[in-house]
């Protein structure tokens, strides 16, 4: 099974609601991200977890929140958001960070609009 | 300092031509991995191609090639027989392991668009 999979697809919110993103993998991989991707650019990296513990943070705003319960799951919790955060979500797991050759599978992701 | 480029920000190509994506990049490390990945309108990334920075052999996987030239910092990715569902957005990628504040970072991407 190679498959990130992440909910939900879509996601419509307002600057003061609270909601969640899930990601979920059962690959048994140790490194799971989350990337933000404006449409025509690349994805940007958010956040890496490595062995359930956050390894960077990229000067994100706090208005994004990372929480990974356990190695397969990892959620992104979302909190007065702007409009300039709507974008496309990707989250992705690879089976650790510290080797060049391991790829990331990354999930469907979640279009989020913030009106 | 940017760390992939890839110089053709879209591409066109004739149905079951031949097609080169470019792809540079910049490290001082000796050990890296470079990716491409297709990225179709739907938004999921697909891994294509791996190459590591200790490979002397060009990888392939199917139709899907990756010309390395070390010297160069280039790792083109080669596409065979163009077909019309591989019009999407390819980007390149490299992994530094240790690099963990950028440890795997995409290029800004080529739009490719198979005509039939």
């Amino acid at each position: 099974d190679t498959e990130v999979t992440q909910t939900p697809k879509h996601l419509v919110m307002g600057m003061t609601n609270k909601k969640s993103l899930k990601c979920e993998q059962h690959m048994g991989h140790r490194a799971m991200y989350w990337y933000k991707q404006k449409a025509k650019k690349p994805p940007e990296l958010m956040f890496v977890y490595s062995y359930e513990k956050l390894s960077i943070n990229e000067s994100v705003p706090s208005r994004f929140s990372p929480e990974c319960p356990n190695s397969s799951l990892l959620n992104l919790h979302l909190h007065a958001l702007q409009p300039e955060d709507s974008a496309l979500y990707l989250c992705a797991s690879s089976q650790d960070t510290g080797y060049e050759g391991y790829e990331q599978y990354f999930g469907p992701g979640t279009r989020l609009t913030v009106t | 300092a940017q760390k992939i480029t890839q110089t053709q920000p879209g591409m066109f190509v004739q149905e079951k031509e031949a097609v080169t994506l470019d792809c540079t990049y910049d490290t001082s490390d000796q050990s890296y991995g470079l990716f491409w990945y297709k990225q179709p309108s739907s938004g999921e990334m697909i891994f294509l191609i791996y190459q590591g920075s200790y490979d002397e052999q060009n990888a392939t996987e199917g139709r899907y090639s990756l010309n390395f030239q070390k010297a160069r910092k280039s790792a083109n990715l080669v596409i065979s027989a163009s077909q019309l569902g591989d019009s999407a957005m390819y980007f390149c990628a490299m992994r530094e392991p240790y690099n963990y504040g950028q440890n795997f970072v995409f290029g800004p991407g080529t739009r490719l668009s198979v005509l039939p």
